[in-house]
Protein backbone atom coordinates (compact mmCIF):
# COMPACT_ATOMS: atom_id res chain seq x y z
CA UNK A 1 0.00 0.00 0.00
CA UNK A 2 1.61 3.33 -1.31
CA UNK A 3 -0.55 5.32 1.24
CA UNK A 4 -2.15 7.48 -1.49
CA UNK A 5 -5.92 6.49 -2.15
CA UNK A 6 -7.97 7.46 -5.46
CA UNK A 7 -12.06 7.04 -6.03
CA UNK A 8 -13.84 5.43 -7.29
CA UNK A 9 -12.00 2.74 -8.31
CA UNK A 10 -13.81 1.97 -10.98
CA UNK A 11 -16.05 4.59 -13.44
CA UNK A 12 -18.45 3.62 -16.55
CA UNK A 13 -20.17 6.34 -18.30
CA UNK A 14 -21.37 7.68 -21.57
CA UNK A 15 -19.98 9.41 -24.18
CA UNK A 16 -20.49 13.47 -23.46
CA UNK A 17 -20.98 12.89 -19.80
CA UNK A 18 -18.62 14.90 -17.36
CA UNK A 19 -16.79 13.19 -14.16
CA UNK A 20 -15.05 13.45 -11.33
CA UNK A 21 -12.20 11.79 -9.86
CA UNK A 22 -10.32 11.63 -6.79
CA UNK A 23 -6.89 11.36 -5.04
CA UNK A 24 -5.35 11.87 -1.43
CA UNK A 25 -2.34 11.91 -1.85
CA UNK A 26 0.28 10.19 1.43
CA UNK A 27 0.40 12.29 4.50
CA UNK A 28 3.04 15.05 4.37
CA UNK A 29 3.04 15.37 0.60
CA UNK A 30 2.32 18.93 -0.94
CA UNK A 31 2.73 17.53 -4.65
CA UNK A 32 0.11 15.38 -6.42
CA UNK A 33 0.51 14.30 -10.51
CA UNK A 34 -2.01 13.03 -12.22
CA UNK A 35 -1.40 9.84 -15.28
CA UNK A 36 -3.41 8.22 -17.84
CA UNK A 37 -2.50 5.03 -18.66
CA UNK A 38 -4.37 3.28 -22.02
CA UNK A 39 -3.06 0.68 -24.30
CA UNK A 40 -2.28 2.72 -27.09
CA UNK A 41 -0.40 5.83 -25.81
CA UNK A 42 1.18 4.05 -22.51
CA UNK A 43 1.87 6.48 -19.33
CA UNK A 44 0.98 9.77 -20.39
CA UNK A 45 1.73 12.40 -17.67
CA UNK A 46 -1.50 15.23 -17.50
CA UNK A 47 -0.89 18.05 -15.02
CA UNK A 48 1.11 18.67 -11.07
CA UNK A 49 0.15 20.33 -8.52
CA UNK A 50 2.05 21.56 -5.74
CA UNK A 51 0.37 22.70 -1.97
CA UNK A 52 -2.18 24.24 -4.38
CA UNK A 53 -1.12 25.62 -7.42
CA UNK A 54 -0.63 24.34 -10.80
CA UNK A 55 2.87 23.41 -11.08
CA UNK A 56 3.17 21.90 -14.45
CA UNK A 57 1.63 20.66 -17.41
CA UNK A 58 1.30 17.76 -19.90
CA UNK A 59 -0.42 16.17 -22.73
CA UNK A 60 -3.92 17.18 -20.84
CA UNK A 61 -6.58 17.87 -23.43
CA UNK A 62 -9.00 21.50 -22.52
CA UNK A 63 -11.33 19.00 -21.98
CA UNK A 64 -9.67 18.03 -18.85
CA UNK A 65 -8.73 19.85 -15.81
CA UNK A 66 -8.04 19.35 -12.47
CA UNK A 67 -7.34 21.08 -8.77
CA UNK A 68 -5.72 20.78 -5.44
CA UNK A 69 -7.33 22.02 -2.35
CA UNK A 70 -6.07 23.21 0.96
CA UNK A 71 -6.45 19.84 2.37
CA UNK A 72 -4.04 18.67 -0.19
CA UNK A 73 -6.58 16.24 -1.83
CA UNK A 74 -6.93 16.78 -5.44
CA UNK A 75 -9.72 15.83 -7.68
CA UNK A 76 -9.48 15.58 -11.64
CA UNK A 77 -12.53 16.37 -13.72
CA UNK A 78 -13.27 15.11 -17.22
CA UNK A 79 -15.68 16.88 -19.48
CA UNK A 80 -17.65 16.01 -22.77
CA UNK A 81 -16.17 12.17 -22.41
CA UNK A 82 -15.35 10.43 -25.74
CA UNK A 83 -14.68 6.99 -26.62
CA UNK A 84 -10.90 7.62 -26.46
CA UNK A 85 -11.27 8.85 -22.80
CA UNK A 86 -11.35 5.39 -21.46
CA UNK A 87 -8.22 4.58 -20.01
CA UNK A 88 -6.72 3.97 -16.22
CA UNK A 89 -6.09 7.57 -14.49
CA UNK A 90 -3.29 7.20 -12.30
CA UNK A 91 -2.33 9.39 -9.29
CA UNK A 92 0.64 10.03 -7.86
CA UNK A 93 2.16 12.18 -4.92
CA UNK A 94 5.23 12.99 -3.70
CA UNK A 95 7.52 15.07 -0.49
CA UNK A 96 8.21 18.26 -3.44
CA UNK A 97 7.34 20.13 -6.01
CA UNK A 98 10.43 21.03 -7.94
CA UNK A 99 13.90 21.40 -7.75
CA UNK A 100 15.21 17.53 -8.38
CA UNK A 101 13.29 14.17 -8.45
CA UNK A 102 11.45 13.31 -5.53
CA UNK A 103 9.94 9.62 -5.72
CA UNK A 104 6.41 9.47 -6.51
CA UNK A 105 3.96 7.31 -4.59
CA UNK A 106 1.39 6.00 -7.33
CA UNK A 107 -2.49 5.60 -6.48
CA UNK A 108 -4.31 2.24 -7.32
CA UNK A 109 -5.67 3.90 -9.78
CA UNK A 110 -9.33 5.12 -11.55
CA UNK A 111 -10.50 2.76 -14.33
CA UNK A 112 -13.00 5.08 -16.64
CA UNK A 113 -14.73 3.36 -18.98
CA UNK A 114 -16.78 5.63 -21.69
CA UNK A 115 -19.44 3.67 -23.85
CA UNK B 1 11.76 15.30 -28.48
CA UNK B 2 12.42 13.50 -25.35
CA UNK B 3 11.25 9.79 -25.36
CA UNK B 4 12.09 6.27 -23.98
CA UNK B 5 11.48 3.51 -26.34
CA UNK B 6 11.61 -0.39 -24.10
CA UNK B 7 11.36 -3.84 -25.67
CA UNK B 8 7.52 -4.56 -26.54
CA UNK B 9 6.49 -7.16 -24.89
CA UNK B 10 4.36 -9.65 -23.64
CA UNK B 11 7.40 -11.57 -21.92
CA UNK B 12 6.78 -15.31 -21.30
CA UNK B 13 9.46 -17.09 -19.16
CA UNK B 14 9.69 -20.12 -16.85
CA UNK B 15 10.39 -19.65 -13.47
CA UNK B 16 14.23 -19.67 -13.06
CA UNK B 17 15.19 -18.47 -16.42
CA UNK B 18 16.73 -15.45 -16.96
CA UNK B 19 15.12 -12.21 -17.61
CA UNK B 20 16.14 -9.15 -19.78
CA UNK B 21 13.86 -6.10 -20.85
CA UNK B 22 15.58 -3.29 -22.88
CA UNK B 23 14.82 0.03 -22.82
CA UNK B 24 17.16 3.18 -24.77
CA UNK B 25 16.12 6.68 -24.23
CA UNK B 26 16.72 9.50 -26.01
CA UNK B 27 16.83 12.75 -23.86
CA UNK B 28 18.65 16.18 -23.32
CA UNK B 29 21.24 16.34 -20.68
CA UNK B 30 21.66 14.02 -18.15
CA UNK B 31 18.55 12.00 -16.96
CA UNK B 32 17.97 10.08 -13.46
CA UNK B 33 16.76 6.56 -14.82
CA UNK B 34 14.15 4.51 -13.67
CA UNK B 35 12.32 1.13 -13.93
CA UNK B 36 9.18 0.82 -12.34
CA UNK B 37 6.77 -2.44 -11.63
CA UNK B 38 2.78 -2.48 -12.14
CA UNK B 39 1.88 -5.73 -9.82
CA UNK B 40 -1.90 -6.66 -11.32
CA UNK B 41 -4.28 -4.51 -10.01
CA UNK B 42 -1.94 -2.19 -8.19
CA UNK B 43 -0.27 1.62 -9.43
CA UNK B 44 3.48 1.50 -10.11
CA UNK B 45 6.22 0.99 -7.78
CA UNK B 46 9.11 2.31 -8.10
CA UNK B 47 11.44 -0.70 -8.47
CA UNK B 48 15.42 0.86 -8.92
CA UNK B 49 17.12 3.71 -10.46
CA UNK B 50 20.23 4.95 -11.09
CA UNK B 51 21.08 8.89 -11.36
CA UNK B 52 24.33 8.89 -13.42
CA UNK B 53 26.40 7.46 -15.99
CA UNK B 54 28.08 3.83 -14.97
CA UNK B 55 25.64 3.83 -11.45
CA UNK B 56 23.85 0.23 -10.79
CA UNK B 57 20.64 0.36 -10.14
CA UNK B 58 19.45 -2.89 -7.75
CA UNK B 59 16.62 -4.27 -6.07
CA UNK B 60 14.51 -7.71 -5.22
CA UNK B 61 17.36 -9.20 -7.48
CA UNK B 62 16.75 -6.54 -10.88
CA UNK B 63 19.50 -4.82 -11.95
CA UNK B 64 20.23 -2.41 -14.59
CA UNK B 65 23.02 0.24 -15.32
CA UNK B 66 23.00 3.28 -17.05
CA UNK B 67 24.85 2.91 -19.74
CA UNK B 68 25.50 6.77 -21.28
CA UNK B 69 27.40 6.02 -24.44
CA UNK B 70 24.67 3.64 -25.41
CA UNK B 71 21.76 5.31 -23.70
CA UNK B 72 20.32 2.57 -22.11
CA UNK B 73 19.19 1.33 -19.00
CA UNK B 74 18.05 -2.33 -19.71
CA UNK B 75 16.86 -4.76 -16.95
CA UNK B 76 18.29 -7.89 -15.50
CA UNK B 77 17.15 -10.61 -13.43
CA UNK B 78 19.10 -13.87 -12.96
CA UNK B 79 16.86 -16.07 -11.80
CA UNK B 80 12.67 -14.72 -11.82
CA UNK B 81 9.75 -16.12 -9.63
CA UNK B 82 6.43 -16.43 -10.46
CA UNK B 83 5.83 -13.26 -8.21
CA UNK B 84 7.67 -11.08 -10.29
CA UNK B 85 5.02 -11.47 -13.03
CA UNK B 86 4.10 -7.94 -13.70
CA UNK B 87 4.28 -4.80 -16.47
CA UNK B 88 7.48 -3.42 -15.81
CA UNK B 89 7.82 0.50 -17.22
CA UNK B 90 11.32 2.18 -17.83
CA UNK B 91 11.16 5.68 -17.21
CA UNK B 92 13.75 9.01 -17.24
CA UNK B 93 13.13 12.03 -15.68
CA UNK B 94 14.72 15.51 -16.16
CA UNK B 95 13.75 19.36 -16.23
CA UNK B 96 10.82 20.17 -18.70
CA UNK B 97 11.37 23.42 -19.69
CA UNK B 98 12.02 25.72 -16.80
CA UNK B 99 12.71 23.92 -12.73
CA UNK B 100 10.35 21.25 -12.96
CA UNK B 101 11.13 17.85 -13.06
CA UNK B 102 9.02 15.24 -15.18
CA UNK B 103 8.97 11.85 -15.10
CA UNK B 104 8.75 10.36 -19.00
CA UNK B 105 7.73 6.75 -19.04
CA UNK B 106 8.04 3.82 -22.09
CA UNK B 107 4.82 2.05 -22.94
CA UNK B 108 5.88 -0.83 -20.39
CA UNK B 109 6.62 -4.75 -21.10
CA UNK B 110 4.41 -7.50 -19.75
CA UNK B 111 6.21 -10.31 -18.09
CA UNK B 112 4.30 -13.62 -17.37
CA UNK B 113 6.51 -16.24 -15.54
CA UNK B 114 5.23 -19.76 -15.52
CA UNK B 115 5.99 -22.27 -13.04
Amino acid sequence: DSGVTQTPKHLITATGQRVTLRCSPRSGDLSVYWYQQSLDQGLQFLIQYYNGEERAKGNILERFSAQQFPDLHSELNLSSLELGDSALYFCASSVAGAGGYNEQFFGPGTRLTVL
Amino acid sequence: GDSVTQMEGPVTLSEEAFLTINCTYTATGYPSLFWYVQYPGEGLQLLLKATKADDKGSNKGFEATYRKETTSFHLEKGSVQVSDSAVYFCAFGGYSGGSNYKLTFGKGTLLTVNP
